[in-house]
Protein backbone atom coordinates (compact mmCIF):
# COMPACT_ATOMS: atom_id res chain seq x y z
CA UNK A 1 0.00 0.00 0.00
CA UNK A 2 1.46 2.93 -1.20
CA UNK A 3 -0.92 5.14 0.72
CA UNK A 4 -2.78 6.66 -2.80
CA UNK A 5 -6.50 7.26 -2.57
CA UNK A 6 -8.73 8.30 -5.42
CA UNK A 7 -11.98 9.95 -4.89
CA UNK A 8 -15.11 9.30 -6.06
CA UNK A 9 -14.37 5.93 -5.90
CA UNK A 10 -17.49 5.53 -8.48
CA UNK A 11 -19.30 8.38 -10.14
CA UNK A 12 -21.90 8.67 -12.36
CA UNK A 13 -22.62 11.90 -14.71
CA UNK A 14 -23.91 13.71 -18.25
CA UNK A 15 -22.44 14.58 -21.27
CA UNK A 16 -21.12 17.52 -21.24
CA UNK A 17 -20.78 18.29 -17.44
CA UNK A 18 -17.47 18.94 -15.89
CA UNK A 19 -16.14 16.56 -13.35
CA UNK A 20 -13.05 16.52 -11.14
CA UNK A 21 -11.55 13.44 -9.94
CA UNK A 22 -8.92 13.65 -6.99
CA UNK A 23 -5.97 11.32 -6.33
CA UNK A 24 -4.31 12.10 -2.86
CA UNK A 25 -0.95 10.45 -1.60
CA UNK A 26 0.58 10.54 1.63
CA UNK A 27 4.41 9.61 1.46
CA UNK A 28 5.27 13.04 -0.50
CA UNK A 29 6.29 11.38 -3.72
CA UNK A 30 7.10 13.75 -6.90
CA UNK A 31 5.83 11.49 -9.69
CA UNK A 32 2.32 11.50 -10.16
CA UNK A 33 0.45 10.14 -12.73
CA UNK A 34 -3.47 9.69 -14.78
CA UNK A 35 -4.03 6.62 -16.74
CA UNK A 36 -7.32 5.32 -17.94
CA UNK A 37 -7.82 1.54 -18.43
CA UNK A 38 -10.34 0.23 -21.14
CA UNK A 39 -11.38 -3.45 -21.90
CA UNK A 40 -7.96 -4.23 -24.85
CA UNK A 41 -6.21 -1.28 -24.02
CA UNK A 42 -4.36 -1.80 -21.22
CA UNK A 43 -3.63 1.52 -19.11
CA UNK A 44 -2.84 4.35 -21.27
CA UNK A 45 -1.31 7.89 -19.55
CA UNK A 46 -3.20 11.19 -19.50
CA UNK A 47 -1.18 13.32 -17.98
CA UNK A 48 2.21 13.26 -15.45
CA UNK A 49 3.15 15.53 -12.94
CA UNK A 50 6.77 16.16 -11.76
CA UNK A 51 6.44 18.59 -9.35
CA UNK A 52 3.81 20.88 -7.65
CA UNK A 53 2.26 23.06 -10.68
CA UNK A 54 4.30 20.67 -12.89
CA UNK A 55 2.36 18.62 -14.83
CA UNK A 56 2.48 17.13 -18.60
CA UNK A 57 0.35 15.48 -21.38
CA UNK A 58 0.39 11.72 -21.62
CA UNK A 59 -0.92 9.65 -24.97
CA UNK A 60 -4.23 10.28 -24.20
CA UNK A 61 -4.78 14.27 -22.74
CA UNK A 62 -7.43 15.51 -24.87
CA UNK A 63 -10.52 16.56 -23.28
CA UNK A 64 -8.55 16.67 -20.01
CA UNK A 65 -6.53 19.03 -17.46
CA UNK A 66 -4.78 18.48 -14.57
CA UNK A 67 -3.76 20.29 -11.51
CA UNK A 68 -1.43 19.92 -8.66
CA UNK A 69 -1.53 22.48 -6.40
CA UNK A 70 0.11 20.47 -3.57
CA UNK A 71 2.48 17.46 -3.74
CA UNK A 72 0.01 15.24 -2.03
CA UNK A 73 -2.97 16.31 -4.43
CA UNK A 74 -3.57 15.61 -8.26
CA UNK A 75 -6.38 16.40 -9.31
CA UNK A 76 -7.99 15.11 -13.14
CA UNK A 77 -10.83 17.46 -15.03
CA UNK A 78 -13.14 16.16 -17.52
CA UNK A 79 -14.07 19.87 -18.87
CA UNK A 80 -16.93 18.25 -20.39
CA UNK A 81 -17.55 14.89 -20.16
CA UNK A 82 -18.15 12.56 -23.25
CA UNK A 83 -19.42 8.96 -23.26
CA UNK A 84 -16.05 8.21 -24.32
CA UNK A 85 -14.75 8.84 -21.25
CA UNK A 86 -16.62 6.03 -19.67
CA UNK A 87 -13.90 4.45 -18.19
CA UNK A 88 -12.17 3.32 -15.00
CA UNK A 89 -9.12 5.97 -13.80
CA UNK A 90 -6.19 4.99 -11.59
CA UNK A 91 -3.86 7.37 -10.63
CA UNK A 92 -0.15 6.23 -9.40
CA UNK A 93 2.98 7.08 -7.94
CA UNK A 94 6.79 6.43 -8.90
CA UNK A 95 8.56 6.63 -5.32
CA UNK A 96 12.17 6.30 -6.97
CA UNK A 97 13.37 7.50 -10.21
CA UNK A 98 17.24 6.03 -9.69
CA UNK A 99 17.95 4.42 -12.89
CA UNK A 100 15.91 1.08 -13.34
CA UNK A 101 14.14 1.22 -9.87
CA UNK A 102 11.25 2.74 -10.94
CA UNK A 103 8.00 0.76 -10.83
CA UNK A 104 4.91 2.47 -10.01
CA UNK A 105 2.68 1.85 -7.09
CA UNK A 106 -1.84 2.42 -8.14
CA UNK A 107 -4.84 3.71 -6.35
CA UNK A 108 -7.73 1.79 -6.22
CA UNK A 109 -9.37 3.52 -9.14
CA UNK A 110 -12.50 5.46 -10.14
CA UNK A 111 -15.23 3.94 -12.65
CA UNK A 112 -16.59 6.96 -14.20
CA UNK A 113 -19.59 6.64 -16.28
CA UNK A 114 -21.14 9.64 -18.65
CA UNK A 115 -24.65 8.82 -20.04
CA UNK B 1 10.68 3.09 -30.09
CA UNK B 2 9.09 1.10 -27.08
CA UNK B 3 6.28 -1.32 -27.09
CA UNK B 4 4.96 -4.26 -24.98
CA UNK B 5 2.91 -7.50 -26.77
CA UNK B 6 1.08 -9.89 -24.84
CA UNK B 7 0.30 -12.94 -27.02
CA UNK B 8 -2.82 -14.02 -25.29
CA UNK B 9 -5.86 -12.37 -24.15
CA UNK B 10 -6.98 -15.02 -22.26
CA UNK B 11 -5.69 -18.29 -20.59
CA UNK B 12 -7.42 -21.11 -18.70
CA UNK B 13 -5.38 -23.91 -16.58
CA UNK B 14 -6.78 -26.08 -14.45
CA UNK B 15 -5.73 -26.12 -10.92
CA UNK B 16 -2.59 -27.84 -9.95
CA UNK B 17 -1.33 -27.03 -13.22
CA UNK B 18 1.55 -24.84 -14.45
CA UNK B 19 1.27 -21.53 -15.50
CA UNK B 20 2.13 -19.57 -18.62
CA UNK B 21 1.49 -16.66 -19.37
CA UNK B 22 3.80 -14.61 -22.63
CA UNK B 23 5.38 -11.26 -23.06
CA UNK B 24 7.11 -9.90 -25.46
CA UNK B 25 8.60 -6.23 -25.85
CA UNK B 26 10.14 -4.03 -27.76
CA UNK B 27 12.63 -1.04 -26.65
CA UNK B 28 15.17 0.85 -27.66
CA UNK B 29 17.34 0.98 -24.53
CA UNK B 30 18.00 -1.84 -22.31
CA UNK B 31 14.83 -1.66 -20.22
CA UNK B 32 12.97 -2.27 -17.09
CA UNK B 33 10.41 -5.17 -17.24
CA UNK B 34 7.23 -5.62 -14.77
CA UNK B 35 4.35 -7.54 -14.13
CA UNK B 36 0.91 -6.63 -12.58
CA UNK B 37 -2.04 -8.67 -11.23
CA UNK B 38 -5.52 -6.83 -10.97
CA UNK B 39 -7.90 -8.43 -9.71
CA UNK B 40 -11.31 -7.90 -10.51
CA UNK B 41 -12.79 -4.77 -9.23
CA UNK B 42 -9.28 -3.85 -7.36
CA UNK B 43 -5.96 -1.87 -8.29
CA UNK B 44 -2.78 -3.06 -9.96
CA UNK B 45 -0.19 -4.93 -7.71
CA UNK B 46 3.57 -5.47 -8.42
CA UNK B 47 4.32 -8.81 -8.93
CA UNK B 48 8.12 -8.67 -9.57
CA UNK B 49 10.19 -7.05 -12.12
CA UNK B 50 13.35 -7.00 -14.04
CA UNK B 51 16.05 -4.54 -13.51
CA UNK B 52 19.19 -5.58 -15.04
CA UNK B 53 20.62 -7.80 -12.53
CA UNK B 54 19.24 -11.59 -12.56
CA UNK B 55 17.57 -12.68 -15.39
CA UNK B 56 15.23 -14.95 -13.18
CA UNK B 57 13.11 -13.02 -11.17
CA UNK B 58 10.74 -14.16 -8.55
CA UNK B 59 7.90 -12.25 -7.22
CA UNK B 60 5.08 -12.77 -5.04
CA UNK B 61 3.02 -15.68 -4.52
CA UNK B 62 4.90 -18.33 -6.19
CA UNK B 63 5.43 -15.94 -9.75
CA UNK B 64 8.61 -16.03 -11.73
CA UNK B 65 9.84 -14.43 -15.08
CA UNK B 66 12.79 -14.56 -17.12
CA UNK B 67 14.29 -12.40 -18.95
CA UNK B 68 15.31 -13.37 -22.42
CA UNK B 69 17.24 -10.87 -24.19
CA UNK B 70 17.50 -12.72 -27.43
CA UNK B 71 14.14 -13.30 -27.45
CA UNK B 72 12.81 -9.87 -26.16
CA UNK B 73 10.74 -11.96 -24.22
CA UNK B 74 9.63 -11.62 -20.65
CA UNK B 75 6.88 -14.46 -19.51
CA UNK B 76 5.06 -14.84 -16.07
CA UNK B 77 5.13 -18.38 -15.34
CA UNK B 78 3.89 -20.37 -11.86
CA UNK B 79 4.37 -23.87 -11.70
CA UNK B 80 0.50 -24.83 -9.78
CA UNK B 81 -2.09 -22.36 -10.44
CA UNK B 82 -4.33 -21.91 -7.43
CA UNK B 83 -7.84 -20.33 -7.36
CA UNK B 84 -6.86 -17.51 -6.18
CA UNK B 85 -4.47 -16.63 -9.36
CA UNK B 86 -7.55 -15.70 -11.48
CA UNK B 87 -6.76 -12.45 -12.27
CA UNK B 88 -5.99 -10.34 -15.09
CA UNK B 89 -1.84 -9.72 -15.70
CA UNK B 90 -0.17 -6.86 -17.18
CA UNK B 91 2.89 -6.77 -18.52
CA UNK B 92 5.13 -3.44 -18.65
CA UNK B 93 8.15 -1.99 -20.11
CA UNK B 94 9.97 1.11 -19.02
CA UNK B 95 12.50 2.92 -20.51
CA UNK B 96 15.60 3.36 -17.22
CA UNK B 97 15.15 6.49 -15.83
CA UNK B 98 17.56 9.58 -17.08
CA UNK B 99 15.65 12.49 -16.34
CA UNK B 100 12.70 14.00 -17.46
CA UNK B 101 9.63 11.27 -18.44
CA UNK B 102 10.14 7.90 -18.23
CA UNK B 103 7.90 6.50 -20.57
CA UNK B 104 6.11 3.56 -19.43
CA UNK B 105 3.94 1.12 -21.99
CA UNK B 106 1.59 -1.65 -20.65
CA UNK B 107 0.22 -4.51 -22.31
CA UNK B 108 -3.21 -5.00 -23.40
CA UNK B 109 -3.70 -7.79 -20.33
CA UNK B 110 -3.96 -11.37 -19.94
CA UNK B 111 -6.94 -13.12 -18.39
CA UNK B 112 -6.27 -16.16 -16.28
CA UNK B 113 -8.91 -18.40 -15.61
CA UNK B 114 -8.53 -21.23 -13.22
CA UNK B 115 -10.72 -24.24 -13.69
CA UNK B 116 -11.24 -25.80 -10.30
Amino acid sequence: DAGITQSPRHKVTETGTPVTLRCHQTENHRYMYWYRQDPGHGLRLIHYSYGVKDTDKGEVSDGYSVSRSKTEDFLLTLESATSSQTSVYFCAITPSLQGYDNEQFFGPGTRLTVL
Amino acid sequence: AQSVTQLDSHVSVSEGTPVLLRCNYSSSYSPSLFWYVQHPNKGLQLLLKYTSAATLVKGINGFEAEFKKSETSFHLTKPSAHMSDAAEYFCVVSDPYSGGYQKVTFGTGTKLQVIP
